[in-house]
């Protein structure tokens, strides 16, 4: 069974507005982390963001913040201000057990955002 | 520090011939996982080192393909007789001690022809 959902294979947004992408999980561990990362074409992984599955606040990260509701297993990732710069692929993944586990992160399939001018 | 590296960037090669890939984690980081990327779909996990030792490898891991990471450093993936179906990215990442964030290499696109 998928681990992370994320059900927007594509979004457009205009420059300037902000977005959300959305991505919900799976697990039975209380202890887990949950990510999302930026991949351009140049296929890099670019680490955006992070919440702790005890984090108490939402995390945020200059333009990028995340919409953690944990009751309802979902980590949606909010652009403000969207740059054309932005247009990437964009995928949620998670760790599941604590952060010196070790294990290895579950991703999502990704969403294609595009910025239009 | 220049992150991690990945080598090579790209490699084309054709089908039942052997291919290796390197990766350069970051100095301090002890631990070391390999991915790989198809078109269109996220990663996945293939096999992770902490130190030197080979801890988890995925069912996609067959026994066409192989990992080392000898001293605990820098870590190569070898895939024999290679299929059309290997083609796809390969993503190296790696993680420390007390840190929960995994950074990632530019990846090596292999395609198999």
């Amino acid at each position: 069974a998928q681990k992370i959902t994320q059900t927007q294979p594509g979004m457009f947004v205009q420059e300037k507005e902000a977005v959300t992408l959305d991505c919900t999980y799976d697990t039975s561990d209380p202890s887990y982390g949950l990510f999302w990362y930026k991949q351009p074409s140049s296929g890099e992984m670019i680490f955006l963001i992070y919440q702790g599955s005890y984090d108490q606040q939402n995390a945020t990260e200059g333009r990028y913040s995340l919409n953690f509701q944990k009751a309802r297993k979902s980590a949606n990732l909010v652009i403000s201000a969207s740059q054309l710069g932005d247009s990437a692929m964009y995928f949620c993944a998670m760790r599941e057990g604590p952060t010196n586990s070790g294990y290895a992160l579950n991703f999502g399939k990704g969403t294609s955002l595009l910025v239009t001018p | 520090d220049t992150g991690v590296s990945q080598d090579p960037r790209h490699k084309i090669t054709k089908r039942g011939q052997n291919v290796t890939f390197r990766c350069d984690p970051i100095s301090e980081h002890n631990r070391l996982y390999w991915y790989r990327q198809t078109l269109g779909q996220g990663p996945e996990f293939l096999t992770y080192f902490q130190n030197e030792a080979q801890l988890e490898k995925s069912r996609l891991l067959s026994d066409r393909f192989s990992a080392e990471r000898p001293k605990g450093s820098f870590s190569t993936l070898e895939i024999q007789r290679t299929e059309q179906g290997d083609s796809a990215m390969y993503l190296c990442a790696s993680s420390g001690l007390g840190s929960y964030g995994y950074t990632f290499g530019s990846g090596t696109r292999l395609t198999v022809v």
